[in-house]
């Protein structure tokens, strides 16, 4: 199985700053690798595919990058409404899709 | 615009079978550039992916759930379908339905249905 590591669990900040969260990947999975942005009591939202591919509608602050097995979402400057869960997702392989745990962006 | 629904009983007697279908409006489940996904998050936790279906019928399901689970596809309805059997406390969660395409992952998704399993 792969097993996806995000880091972190929680993270502190203040509108303006540039954010940086982490998902590390327990093997290779090229650049089979999506990001969602969850608020309380709402589905998850896509942001990025395929590491680094912004979806339609979702503001450019938002970035993904790749190096080997590690995985970076970036919001270049955090918004108001950016304060969410994100999550990580690997599909690698379709017999055995995982989410990584989540990293909440609280107000600081 | 691809749009979905999940709809079924909201509680479900531990022992039982958690039944759940989700509606496709706007799209096709037939559709041969896309698949559909359960994925499920129990009260506080992360989110878990159940399985896909394609519209042919093949599935591919998370290992931890395989031996409880039925997926299907109804063409005729435009919708498809969880089954899940011999439910504990622990498949208490909001379960999602959610869109795929051969070019993005789970790009659109229902807006959840509260489970809870309990006598």
């Amino acid at each position: 199985d792969i097993q996806l590591t995000q880091s972190p669990s929680t993270l502190s900040a203040s509108v303006g700053d540039r954010v940086t969260i982490t998902c590390r990947a327990s093997q290779s999975i090229d650049s089979w690798l999506s990001w969602y942005q969850q608020k309380p009591g709402k589905a998850p939202k896509l942001l990025i595919n395929r590491a680094s591919t912004l979806e339609s509608g979702v503001p450019s602050r938002f970035s993904g990058s790749e190096s080997g097995t590690v995985f970076t979402l970036t919001i270049g400057s955090l918004q108001p409404d950016d304060f969410a869960t994100y999550y990580c997702q690997q599909y690698k392989t379709y017999s055995h899709v995982t989410f990584g745990q989540g990293t909440k962006v609280e107000i600081k | 615009q691809v749009q979905l629904q999940e709809s079924g009983p909201g509680l479900v007697k531990p022992s039982e079978t958690l039944s759940l279908t989700c509606t496709v409006s706007g799209g096709s489940v037939s559709s041969v550039t896309h698949y559909w996904s359960w994925v499920r998050q129990p009260p506080g936790k992360a989110l878990e992916w159940i399985g896909y279906i394609y519209y042919s019928g093949s599935t591919y399901s998370n290992p931890s759930l395989k031996s409880r689970l039925t997926l299907a596809v109804d063409t005729s309805r435009n919708q498809f379908s969880l089954n899940l059997r011999s439910v504990t406390a622990a498949d208490t969660a909001d379960y999602y339905c959610a869109a795929s395409s051969t070019s993005k992952q789970m790009y659109v998704w229902g807006p959840g249905i509260l489970v809870a399993v309990s006598s």
